[in-house]
């Protein structure tokens, strides 16, 4: 139980263009996803927290109107890259949270989006 | 603000090794404390979770225990297998941040049969 699936897993796009990365929990609903970044060889940063039915709140450093985070869902928080650039390039990874029967919160983790803007 | 350090990888063991990796933390508060394992083409997974201090974790032989005194949270395995091939992070979850964690940097451990 508690899968996290991610779409796509790899995507290449064009400078200039946006691209829109899915995260679903499949087996359990969440109320609270997170977005995380992680460079080659490098810890995964937190880009932001998302929770069902209101807005995202972004770690600082990450530029809000580039990286539109949409939670409409207890299943589904999609992560929109807007206006891409060669830096943006990178592995994107989200996490659904879920309060098993022993009580407390585990993260559950995607398999990441591998993103390379051309 | 709170922060992972990792020993530096790759790692490289033989079959049947003993395997040490180091975690150290650094935490305002009592923060809680975890291992996760990344398999080549899945996601990450919890490995096991200390609370507070001097508590143990251990799952599929991995153990580490919560040391206050040094900030440390070493992740050990008696005997490697060719299967515990993986990335493996430390992380800690301050208790006051909603379940926010701050990762380590990874550490890539290779086992050779």
């Amino acid at each position: 139980g508690a899968v996290v699936s991610q779409h796509p897993s790899w995507v290449i796009c064009k400078s200039g263009t946006s691209v829109k990365i899915e995260c679903r929990s499949l087996d359990f609903q969440a109320t609270t996803m997170f977005w995380y970044r992680q460079f080659p060889k490098q810890s995964l940063m937190l880009m932001a927290t998302s929770n069902e039915g209101s807005k995202a709140t972004y770690e600082q450093g990450v530029e809000k109107d580039k990286f539109l985070i949409n939670h409409a869902s207890l299943t589904l928080s999609t992560l929109t890259v807007t206006s891409a650039h060669p830096e943006d390039s990178s592995f994107y990874i989200c996490s659904a949270s879920y309060s098993g029967r022993a009580g407390g919160y585990e993260q559950y983790f995607g398999p990441g989006t591998r993103l390379t803007v051309t | 603000g709170d922060s992972v350090t990792q020993m530096e990888g790759p790692v490289t063991l033989s079959e049947e090794a003993f395997l040490t990796i180091n975690c150290t933390y650094t935490a305002t508060g009592y923060p809680s404390l975890f291992w996760y394992v990344q398999y080549p083409g899945e996601g990450l997974q919890l490995l096991l979770k200390a609370t507070k201090a001097d508590d143990k974790g251990s799952n599929k032989g991995f153990e580490a225990t919560y040391r206050k005194e040094t900030t440390s949270f070493h992740l050990e395995k008696g005997s490697v297998q060719v299967s515990d091939s993986a990335v493996y992070f430390c992380a800690l979850s301050d208790q006051g941040t909603a379940q926010k964690l701050v990762f380590g940097q990874g550490t890539r451990l290779t086992i050779n049969p």
